[in-house]
């Protein structure tokens, strides 16, 4: 069974403290691994989408890794606008199109 | 504007009477997808489609039912609904490139409470 994993639960920075969330997964194999952003009482926003190990994406102060076990969004230097839950998923290969998605890291920045 | 809409966005409703959330997109994609979203489980998805007349469960199917009659709609049935039902539900679609899925656009949730 596809397993995801995100830590911590939550994460409270200062404004410009820089700081990583993690996503560890059990897959059979990895098709893509996807990062959210969802912002409270709305549904979530697409962030990136990882493919193979040793890919990185960078989007504004935000930054996703991967690895064969786990990813990394890294937060660099972030502001109060990037409170959000931040959540983390899996497609596995195969014929399926099933996505697992992790609980979710709750990042509050502050002023 | 590209967007997938639900309704009703909010639903309060009591065991057994048969309910449809409906879900529609505008952006001719062909997977869609069905999840509930729970404090502490998070976003477990429910029922996904590829294309019309082609559905799947996902990891929490029970107690649902789902149509693909055409590629913009993706209803979701719940035939005799029951309080572990009450849930954020969240209606999903994607392009397919090749046999990837590519990024999901969301639509804005439909809460539902049965009583």
């Amino acid at each position: 069974e596809d397993q995801v994993t995100q830590s911590p639960e939550a994460l409270r920075l200062q404004e410009g403290e820089s700081s990583s969330l993690n996503c560890s997964y059990t897959v059979s194999g990895l098709r893509g691994l996807f990062w959210y952003r969802q912002d409270p009482g709305k549904g979530p926003e697409f962030l990136f989408t990882l493919y193979s190990a040793g890919e990185e994406k960078e989007k504004e102060r935000l930054k996703a890794t991967l690895t064969k076990k786990e990813s990394f969004l890294h937060i660099t230097a972030p502001k109060p606008e990037d409170s959000a839950t931040y959540l983390c998923a899996v497609l596995p290969s195969g014929g399926y199109q099933k996505v697992t998605f992790g609980t979710g890291t709750k990042l509050q920045v502050i002023p | 504007e590209a967007q997938v809409t639900q309704n009703p966005r909010y639903l309060i409703t009591v065991t057994g009477k048969k309910l449809t959330v409906t879900c529609s997109q505008n952006m001719n994609h062909e997977y869609m997808s069905w999840y509930r979203q729970d404090p502490g489980l998070g976003l477990r998805q429910i029922y996904y489609s590829m294309n019309v007349e082609v559905t799947d469960k996902g990891d929490v199917p029970e107690g649902y039912k789902v149509s693909r009659k055409e590629k913009r709609n993706f209803p979701l049935i719940l035939e005799s609904p029951s309080p572990n039902q009450t849930s954020l539900y969240f209606c999903a679609s994607s392009s397919l490139a090749g046999e990837l899925t590519n990024e999901q656009f969301f639509g804005p949730g439909t809460r539902l409470t049965v009583l």
